[in-house]
């Protein structure tokens, strides 16, 4: 099975600033078949990205995410207090579909 | 309303069973493919196990093959999931979740997760 390894496992930014996530898999993921999702604490992960870079419904264009092959990212330009949460990766182009252990982006 | 609401979670011995529903409202249920995704508090998301729109091919991690059972009664709406035989490492939050996209297992619809704890 493909493993997903994030970075950095925490992330302290302030609001307003720029947040990059890295997602690293163990292989190649298959036509870019990979998924971002928020979790905020008590509640669900949401869907924010998916085939790498498209956005999800009602997700802000300043969340982004890019790449290919094994390297992805998420980027979130300019921070506002509602994007302070946990963020996983999942590949999906292989079976089984596994996940990433998460990056927290925390205030800092 | 959109949603999807999972119910049947809660304390159980090892060895013990117990039978997860989801319930689906706002969409078109027996148009989507589903799955179950858990997650130990505070931990990671695994993916479970997935069923098709019909329900006539169903998918399971290694970790629970043989001991779950995945089904669903588009008549009612509702997503099963049947545990048996549970272990301790069987703790988690389990959520059910709508596929995007027929073939292509990325979830776009969560419910609010049911705790299934396996404790003596």
């Amino acid at each position: 099975e493909i493993v997903l390894t994030q970075s950095p496992g925490t992330l302290s930014l302030s609001p307003g600033e720029r947040a990059t996530l890295s997602c690293r898999a163990s292989q190649s993921v298959s036509s870019s078949r990979l998924a971002w999702y928020q979790q905020k604490p008590g509640q669900a992960p949401r869907l924010l990205i998916y085939g790498a870079s498209n956005r999800a419904t009602g997700i802000p264009d300043r969340l982004s995410g890019s790449g290919s092959g094994t390297d992805f990212t998420l980027t979130i330009t300019r921070l506002e207090p509602e994007d302070f949460a946990v963020y996983f990766c999942q590949q999906y182009g292989s079976s089984p579909p596994t996940f990433g252990q998460g990056t927290k982006v925390e205030i800092k | 309303e959109v949603q999807l609401l999972e119910s049947g979670g809660g304390l159980v011995q090892p060895g013990g069973s117990l039978r997860l529903s989801c319930a689906a409202s706002g969409f078109a249920f027996s148009s989507n493919g589903m799955s179950w995704v858990r997650q130990v508090p505070g931990k990671g998301l695994e993916w479970v196990s997935s069923i098709s729109r019909s329900g006539d091919e169903t998918y399971y991690a290694d970790s629970v093959k043989g001991r779950f059972t995945v089904s669903r009664d588009n008549s009612m709406n509702t997503l099963y999931l049947q545990v048996n035989i549970l272990r301790a490492e069987d703790t988690a939050i389990y959520y059910c979740a709508k596929i995007g996209v027929i073939g292509n297992w990325y979830y776009d619809l969560w419910g609010r997760g049911t705790l299934v704890t396996v404790s003596s």
